[in-house]
């Protein structure tokens, strides 16, 4: 069967860094995804990693080990706005997105 | 960013009452998708549709219905609302294999049924 693992809940202090880590199980992969979801709001689009190796937009990055089945998303200078669940899916072998239960993250001040 | 919108927001009906959920994108996605979300919980894909007159079901058995008549159009049926459909559905689009299947969503549809 096809499944993605996440953590599902980290608290980190606004102004450090958190990693959020997914491994993941699928028949075929044309590419991996991370979303930022606020409670109440629709999930909106971070990043997407086909290749290995690290993908850096401004305070997130993203990584991706293919041969690992693995993906990080790390996110630096926490502020308390970035209080949200992160949620990574993966592009199976039929483009079909596979997603995880999201890893809520709780800053703290 | 794909321009995505849902109508109605925000809806309370009564059991029984039949409710169309609108979905409209201006971006040309070919893809279409309908997922249900419960506060807190994972997403669950109901409906999907490749193109025009194209529609599939998802991996969660729902009791609704889509139709694919126009590219930009995608609305969502439910014929005799429950209480069980109480839930936030959110509309997604994508260009396909072209973005690797990059889904964007619509800020989605909060349904109470009383």
């Amino acid at each position: 069967g096809q499944n993605i693992d996440q953590p599902t809940e980290m608290t980190a202090t606004e102004g450090a860094i958190v990693q959020i880590n997914c491994t993941y199980q699928t028949s075929g992969f044309n590419g991996l995804f991370w979303y930022q979801q606020h409670a109440g709001e629709a999930p909106t689009f971070l990043s997407y990693n086909v290749l290995d190796g690290l993908e850096e937009k401004g305070r997130f990055s993203s990584f991706l080990s293919r041969s690992k089945g693995y993906s990080y998303l790390l996110l630096k200078e926490l502020q308390m706005k970035d209080s949200a669940s992160y949620l990574c899916a993966v592009s199976d072998s039929n483009y079909q997105l596979i997603w995880g239960a999201g890893t809520k993250l709780i800053i703290k001040p | 960013e794909a321009d995505i919108y849902q109508t109605p927001r925000y809806l309370v009906i009564g059991t029984g009452k039949k409710i169309t959920l609108e979905c409209s994108q201006t971006m040309g996605h070919d893809k279409m998708y309908w997922y249900q979300q419960d506060p807190g919980m994972e997403l669950h894909l109901i409906h999907y549709s490749y193109g025009v007159n194209s529609t599939e079901k998802g991996d969660l058995s729902s009791e609704s219905t889509v139709s694919r008549i126009r590219t930009e159009h995608f609305p969502l049926t439910l014929e005799s609302a429950r209480p069980s459909h109480t839930s936030q559905y959110l509309c997604a689009s994508s260009a396909g294999e072209f973005s690797g299947n990059t889904i964007y969503f619509g800020e989605g549809s909060w349904l109470t049924v009383v």
